[in-house]
């Protein structure tokens, strides 16, 4: 079965000081890796997603296999960054079903 | 204007009554799922389909129906038998592997 875990809920930053958001995965095969990010009172968007190795408003994210990992950073957090934030796998293994992670609230304090 | 549209963005319910969240797409995506947001749980996936007529159950579709006559239309039924339906639901569809899109939400509440 594919898992996501996201081990903090919540993750509390200043202004201006680096962010890493935490994912792990649980997946037999090769994996879709996808960040989405919901601010307040918006729809659930695409954030990036591993394949295109782009970076989105200033945030990377990078497929790790041997730490079945794909954190999401940010060098300097700005306060428009504080939003939920999700990890999520797709995969063909499970018909290509796609499973989410619990979510990080990150919040950006001035 | 394309994209996904869900309907009701509000819905009350009585206890013991079925209920059904309209999910309809434009984007002429096969795949279209229906999750539950509750507060600190995240996402959890209740139904799945990949193609019409289609569907398969997610983590926790126990109390919950859906079905899949059209590409388009994507309906959950929320039945008597979901012990606690409260929540905020939304449905989303995709080209399978590829960026997921989603609609506003619908906020089911049992009086």
């Amino acid at each position: 079965a594919q898992r996501v875990t996201q081990p903090e809920k919540l993750l509390s930053v200043f202004k201006g000081a680096p962010v890493e958001l935490k994912c792990n995965y649980s997946y037999s095969g090769s994996p879709e890796l996808f960040w989405y990010v919901q601010y307040s009172r918006q729809r659930l968007q695409l954030l990036l997603r591993h394949i295109s190795r782009e970076s989105i408003k200033g945030f990377t994210a990078d497929l790790n296999k041997g730490e079945t990992s794909f954190h999401l950073k940010k060098p300097f957090a700005q306060e428009e960054d504080s939003a939920m934030y999700y990890c999520a796998l797709s995969g063909e293994n499970a018909g290509n079903m796609l499973t989410f992670g619990g979510g990080t609230r990150l919040m950006v304090k001035p | 204007d394309g994209g996904i549209t869900q309907s009701p963005k509000y819905l009350f319910r009585k206890e013991g009554q079925n209920v059904t969240l309209s999910c309809e797409q434009n984007l002429n995506h096969d795949a279209m799922y229906w999750y539950r947001q509750d507060p600190g749980q995240g996402l959890r996936l209740i139904y799945y389909s990949q193609i019409v007529n289609d569907f398969q159950k997610g983590d926790i579709a126990e109390g919950y129906s859906v079905s899949r006559e059209k590409k388009e239309s994507f309906p959950l039924t929320v039945t008597s038998a979901q012990k606690n339906p409260t929540a905020f639901y939304l449905c989303a569809s995709s080209i399978p592997r590829a960026e997921a899109f989603f609609g506003q939400g619908t906020r089911l509440t049992v009086v």
